[in-house]
């Protein structure tokens, strides 16, 4: 099965700075999630990143707080943008449709 | 729509069984279902794509109802690995969303010796 590769796998970051998650797969994938999990809660879908075209996100998400990059079918990068204590959260890559592949996840703090 | 799984906990003894139930509003086109343990990413376990559907093996398995509105997730004489938290995920029939999951809220299930 394909691997999944995302980095960091945590960060502690103070408000109003940003972060960028990498996500790296060791196969080409037409499109990408990018998930989030509060503590305790399911997971809530942010964004799906196409290569080649703008990410589409879902409601409540936008593009100027979380954008996304997709220069190439195997990687991908979410950046949280000034971030705020409520940004606290995990955040997951994805792929595939039959069955989907999660990266390790990212647990983000903001302080 | 978010689906509605249920119950919210389960805690059993090794070897008791459990059912976890995940329900939509709408018709779906598949339901998936994943575990997740503290702190690791979810595990795929098994898709269901056609309504009356059943699948799994003997230990593990679900079934997807003819309307594709409601799934169940059978789990059979458990063991203490089968602890986590089990999600069902959802695609719908919109044409657009192919891929794109929506998890229910999950269901945390507890095996003790």
């Amino acid at each position: 099965s394909a691997v999944i590769s995302q980095k960091p796998s945590r960060d502690i970051c103070q408000r109003g700075t940003s972060l960028t998650i990498q996500c790296q797969v060791d196969s080409q994938v037409t499109m990408m999630f990018w998930y989030r999990q509060q503590p305790g809660q399911s997971l809530t879908l942010i964004a799906t990143a196409n290569q080649g075209s703008e990410a589409t996100y879902e409601s409540g998400f936008v593009i100027d707080k979380f954008p996304i990059s997709r220069p190439n079918l195997t990687f991908s990068t979410l950046t949280v943008s000034n971030m705020s204590p409520e940004d606290s959260s995990i955040y997951l890559c994805s792929f595939g449709d039959t069955e989907a592949f999660f990266g390790q996840g990212t647990r983000l703090t903001v302080v | 729509q978010q689906p509605v799984q249920s119950p919210q906990a389960v805690i059993l003894r090794e070897g008791e069984d459990a059912v976890i139930n995940c329900s939509s509003s709408k018709a779906l086109y598949s339901v998936h279902w994943y575990r997740q343990k503290h702190g690791e990413a979810p595990v795929f376990l098994m898709i269901l794509l056609k309504g009356g559907e059943q699948k799994g093996h003997e230990k593990i398995s679900a079934s997807f109802n003819e309307k594709k509105q409601q799934s169940s997730l059978y789990l059979t004489a458990s063991q203490l690995s089968y602890s986590g938290t089990y999600f069902c995920g959802t695609e719908h029939l919109d044409g657009t969303s192919y891929g794109k999951l929506t998890f229910g809220q999950g269901t945390i299930l507890t095996v003790h010796p």
